[in-house]
């Protein structure tokens, strides 16, 4: 089993919303991203889990939070966020680190109204 | 700066054709690199990682190589489908941005039946 599963696959929010995004493997991976995507354009790395912990935080603004719970689970956490915050956001896993492949989720769609 | 580009940004040909994508990284210093297939509006798929110490990798109908010392690689498509219609992107594991995947733009190819 090589999935990656991101729930909700879309999302819309106004921007007083709270919500969170959730990406889940069972892989047994200990390294887990959040990436973000726009339309026509490569995915930006977003932050790097490694053994639960944060290990990488590409100056993201703090109106966005991640939490890793536990080694299978990986949140992200939406709170004020802006229209241009609308893109595709995608939850990768790999075995231990960059090193290895990395499996993608399907994304979720988020629309900021 | 490190940088990924992919030439060409766009790729449209008949099916049954062979057909060569391109990625270029701006530091030979590379711990692998992977390419990766995206259907619209989808996550990404790996198609296959190649490591600093190999030269190329094959799976099925596609052939990765890598050559350090130009910083390229290759991705060949052999007998190219309608279904092999996706955008595709290289990820550079670059010795100098450790524990960070740089994606390069893709090449959107359309295989026309």
């Amino acid at each position: 089993d090589t999935e990656v599963t991101q729930t909700p696959k879309h999302l819309v929010m106004g921007m007083t919303n709270k919500k969170s995004l959730k990406c889940e493997q069972h892989m047994g991976h200990r390294a887990m991203y959040w990436y973000k995507q726009k339309a026509k354009k490569p995915p930006e790395l977003m932050f790097v889990y490694s053994y639960e912990k944060l290990s990488i935080n590409e100056s993201v603004p703090s109106r966005f939070s991640p939490e890793c719970p536990n080694s299978s689970l990986l949140n992200l956490h939406l709170h004020a966020l802006q229209p241009e915050d609308s893109a595709l956001y995608l939850c990768a896993s790999s075995r231990n680190g960059q090193l290895n492949i990395q499996y993608f989720g399907a994304g979720t769609r988020l629309s900021v109204l | 700066k490190q940088e990924v580009t992919q030439i060409p940004a766009a790729l449209s040909v008949p099916e049954g054709e062979n057909l060569v994508l391109n990625c270029s990284f701006t530091d030979s210093a590379i711990y692998n690199l992977q390419w990766f297939r995206q259907d619209p509006g989808k996550g990404l798929t790996s198609l296959l990682l190649i490591q600093s110490s190999q030269r190329e990798q094959t799976s099925g109908r596609l052939n990765a190589s890598l050559d350090k010392s130009s910083g390229r690689s290759t991705l060949y498509i052999a007998a190219s489908q309608p279904g092999d219609s996706a955008t595709y992107l290289c990820a550079a594991n670059l010795k100098t941005s450790y524990d960070k995947v740089i994606f390069g733009p893709g090449t959107s190819l359309s295989v026309i039946p």
